[in-house]
């Protein structure tokens, strides 16, 4: 079965630094990887999904980006955080079959 | 309007109630449906995947999908303190690209069970 890895499990940042979250997948190979926010008391918003190496789909235009450069890893990215970028984010694996399978998410907190 | 909607709650019931959980939903695409429980600070964790109409039965959890009413409930049957945490409900459209077949979400129903 698939375990995800995602590190750290809390952050906190000030305003303007850089950003970089990991996730890492175990258990299968040419997974679908997707980054979700998870806002306080709401649902999940998907921000970047990848279906292979180096391809990248962005789904809401923000101060984030997205790589995977490898199969399976897939990094969280912000040169310049800004406040409007807490919340807890979530890796999450799905592959042939359609459920996915998140890691156990990361608190981030912009100061 | 919304994709998927979802009672936030919070729902409070007693030990050993059956719960009712549920969602509704506007895109008739969707076939594959799913039931996440999600622990304060965790990542959510799949309990339920149906696929189409019907019902599907896991020890105390019975999930049921109705796409003529665009109405899927997640019933939990004598519940425990343990199953307090946040329902999200999810589905998916698999006439979209592969990659874009990323889950849509309910924002998630609070359960709180009360010993």
């Amino acid at each position: 079965s698939q375990t995800i890895h995602q590190w750290p499990a809390t952050l906190v940042q000030p305003v303007g630094s850089p950003l970089s979250l990991e996730c890492t997948v175990e258990g299968t190979s040419n997974p679908n990887l997707y980054w979700y926010r998870q806002a306080a008391g709401r649902g999940l918003q998907l921000l970047f999904y990848s279906v292979g190496i180096g391809q990248i789909s962005s789904e809401v235009p923000q101060n984030l980006s997205a790589s995977r450069p490898q199969d399976r890893q897939f990094i969280l990215s912000s040169k310049k955080l800004l406040l409007s970028d807490s919340g807890f984010y979530l890796c999450a694996c799905g592959s042939t079959t359609t459920e996915a399978f998140f890691g156990q998410g990361t608190r981030l907190t912009v100061v | 309007q919304k994709e998927v909607e979802q009672d936030p709650g919070p729902l409070s019931v007693p030990e050993g109630a059956i719960v009712s959980l549920n969602c509704t939903y506007s895109n008739s695409a969707f076939q594959y449906f799913m039931w996440y429980r999600q622990y304060s600070r965790k990542g959510p964790e799949l309990l339920m995947y149906t696929y189409s109409s019907g019902n599907k039965e896991d020890g105390r959890f019975t999930a049921q999908v109705d796409k003529s009413s665009k109405y899927i409930s997640l019933f939990i049957r004598d519940s425990q303190p343990s199953d307090s945490a946040t329902y999200l409900c999810a589905m998916n459209d698999p006439s979209r690209d592969t990659g874009r077949r990323a889950l849509t979400f309910g924002s998630g129903t609070r359960l709180q069970v009360q010993p």
